[in-house]
């Protein structure tokens, strides 16, 4: 049971490239959800899925897209990246989305644009 | 805007002694207060949460203390030890799809 995985670790991209930073989780959490952490700033939501097929905006969802075709993974999709985008992203699921269920986080993206 | 504030932003105690990490919210809707525990490279762990109907809640070294009338909760951590220098985060929710506010951290070092 590896809980929740996140490729890459690590990824240097120029300004105006394009990625997708992948998120799989084998728990069969319905809920998932994608965070970006800055320093001092504590972890704001950009996107979360209820379920395969349903997505919804968080607190920062500029310049960020997500689809979720199968209830195992919930990839994000960076368009035309920007410095401000420069982040450690974190994905988490947790198994009804009720209050104390508990969410788990993957390791974590860790992304620089430069 | 910050809808869960933390305080200190970082803090160092000696082996043994009380950590203490506040948080204070506005919006009274918040229903559900987890910490959580991060160590350099890793995800966020949950380490104890806390509901607004009781004011206290203790898991071995680690207590929540809330006060519902202040839109307060605070962390405390007994006899602090070298393995609990990490980053820890108050959050809280209010809604029925999981999502978190969370606070902006404090980093905590405890010396030998």
């Amino acid at each position: 049971n590896a809980g929740v995985t996140q490729t890459p670790k690590f990824r240097i991209l120029k300004i105006g490239q394009s990625m997708t930073l992948q998120c799989t989780q084998d728990m069969n959490h319905n809920y998932m959800y994608w965070y970006r952490q800055d320093p001092g700033m504590g972890l704001k939501l950009i996107y979360y899925s209820v379920g395969a097929g349903i997505t919804d905006k968080g607190e920062v969802p500029n310049g960020y897209n997500v689809s979720r075709s199968t209830t195992e993974d919930f990839p994000l999709r960076l368009e035309l990246a920007a410095p401000s985008q420069t982040s450690v992203y974190f994905c988490a699921s947790t198994g009804t989305g009720s209050r104390g269920d508990t969410q788990y986080f993957g390791p974590g993206t860790r992304l620089t644009v430069l | 805007q910050q809808q869960v504030k933390q305080s200190p932003q970082s803090l160092i105690v000696q082996k043994g002694g009380i950590s203490i990490i506040n948080c204070a919210y506005e919006n009274t809707a918040f229903d559900y207060f987890p910490w959580y525990q991060q160590f350099p490279g890793k995800g966020p762990a949950l380490l104890i949460a806390i509901r607004p109907d009781v004011s206290e809640k203790k898991e071995g070294r680690f207590t929540i203390s809330f006060n519902k009338s202040a839109k307060q909760f605070s962390l405390h951590i007994m006899d602090s030890q070298p393995g609990d220098s990490a980053t820890y985060f108050c959050a809280a929710s209010l809604d029925s799809w999981g999502k978190l506010q969370f606070g902006a951290g404090t980093q905590v070092v405890v010396t030998p």
